[in-house]
């Protein structure tokens, strides 16, 4: 069975500064990874996706991830924040690209101070 | 433009009340899924289809029902015996190399 776990479910950065949001997860077979983003009363939009091509995955709006397969890990990164990106971000794991579940972390809520 | 359509946006139900939500999608996707949203929990999965007149049970599909009759549509019905129907209801769709999308939500709510 396939989980996934977002450490922090709130984070705080300043206007510029480097979002880090953290995704854990666990599968038994290689996994797909997801990042999705939604704002308020809206649905989730794809940011990136990891699909057992390069472990560095670049996405939308300059936001990045980086499989780590001896960590479990594929954490979101973005060097300079802006407040459009304060939203709500997903980690999702499925067993392949469509077709299948998509299991997802809780959430972390990104806040953007100015 | 291509997408995935859920309706209506907000939706009040009665105590005892069958309430069905719609989702369209007209991607050609074969695949279409339902999740539940809930504050602090993450998206759950209800149903999903990956054919035409198939479909298997989520996590939590205890008091939910819903139908595959067309590769467009996905219905889903909230029944009576779902105890806590409260929350913000999304459907997606996939196939191969699109991933998935996701439509804009329908938010339940019980009065």
């Amino acid at each position: 069975a396939q989980s996934v776990t977002q450490l922090g479910s709130h984070v705080s950065v300043s206007e510029g500064a480097l979002v880090l949001l953290r995704c854990n997860y666990s599968s038994s077979v290689p996994p797909y990874l997801f990042w999705y983003v939604q704002y308020p009363n809206q649905g989730l939009q794809l940011l990136l996706k990891y699909t057992s091509a390069a472990t560095l995955v670049k996405g939308i709006n300059d936001f990045e991830a980086e499989f780590k397969k001896s960590e479990t890990s594929f954490h979101l990164t973005k060097p300079s924040a802006h407040m459009s990106d304060a939203a709500e971000y997903f980690c999702a794991v499925s067993v392949g690209e469509y077709g299948n579940k998509l299991v997802f972390g809780a959430g972390t809520i990104l806040r953007v101070k100015s | 433009d291509g997408g995935i359509t859920q309706s209506p946006k907000y939706l009040f139900r009665k105590e005892g009340q069958n309430v069905t939500l719609s989702c369209e999608q007209n991607l050609n996707h074969d695949a279409m899924y339902w999740y539940r949203q809930d504050p602090g929990q993450g998206l759950r999965l209800i149903y999903y289809s990956q054919i035409v007149n198939d479909f298997q049970k989520g996590d939590i599909a205890e008091g939910y029902s819903v139908s595959r009759e067309k590769k467009e549509s996905f219905p889903l019905t909230v029944t009576s015996a779902q105890k806590n129907p409260t929350a913000f209801y999304l459907c997606a769709s996939s196939t191969v190399g699109s991933g998935y999308t996701f439509g804009s939500g329908t938010r339940l709510t019980v009065v």
